[in-house]
């Protein structure tokens, strides 16, 4: 099974600033990964797919990189409504994704 | 507008059984893969089963093969996880998924409906 690690656990952030996550894997899963955002009480949101391809709809101050085992989830400038849990998954072998990071007010 | 509906979760004794349903809208049913997916309560999202878009190949996360066992029927757009031998374990939030058709991510979710395995 492929393990994705993301960190940090917690990132504390200013409102405007910008956010780095980062997501990382066991073993390479090319650019099979993807990134999901998770509010309390609500379903998961696709974000990116292929590492780096924004989802329908979201904002372009979202934006990813990387690929074979290292991965970074960047929002350039926090709106309110960003604060929430932010998952990685890969998609390359099976389907597994990472523990998440809170994004938190600071 | 895609909309998934899951419903069926409720409270079961270990050892138990319970059958999920996720009533799909708004898009081709039967064009996509689908997906369940669990959250245990405070905890991260784990995969537990998918299935092809004609229902003719399934796939099971190791801690639910033998147990679980997920269908479809296109004509009633309507996914579906029939689980048995419920453990406390089993205790989730159960999502159902869409697989994108461009991708192998999961582009539309449903609200999710929780199951609770306590006696």
């Amino acid at each position: 099974e492929i393990v994705m690690t993301q960190s940090p656990a917690t990132l504390s952030v200013s409102p405007g600033e910008r956010a780095t996550l980062s997501c990382r894997a066991s073993q390479s899963v090319s650019s099979n990964l993807a990134w999901y955002q998770q509010k309390p009480g609500q379903a998961p949101r696709l974000l990116i797919y292929g590492a780096s391809t924004r989802a329908t709809g979201i904002p372009a101050r979202f934006s990813g990189s990387g690929s074979g085992t290292e991965f970074t989830l960047t929002i350039s400038s926090l709106q309110s409504e960003d604060f929430a849990v932010y998952y990685c998954q890969q998609y390359n072998n099976w389907y597994t994704f990472g523990q998440g990071t809170k994004l938190e007010i600071k | 507008e895609v909309q998934l509906v899951e419903s069926g979760g409720g409270l079961v004794q270990p050892g138990g059984s319970l059958r999920l349903s996720c009533a799909a809208s708004g898009f081709t049913f039967s064009s996509y893969w689908m997906h369940w997916v669990r959250q245990a309560p405070g905890k991260g999202l784990v995969w537990v089963s998918r299935i092809n878009s004609d229902g003719s190949s399934t796939s099971y996360a190791d801690s639910v093969k033998g147990r679980f066992t997920i269908s479809r029927d296109n004509a009633k757009n309507t996914l579906y996880l029939q689980m048995n031998s419920l453990r406390a374990e089993d205790t989730a939030v159960y999502y159902c998924a869409r697989d994108s058709a461009t991708a192998d991510s999961f582009d539309y979710w449903g609200q999710g409906t929780l199951v609770t395995v306590s006696s």
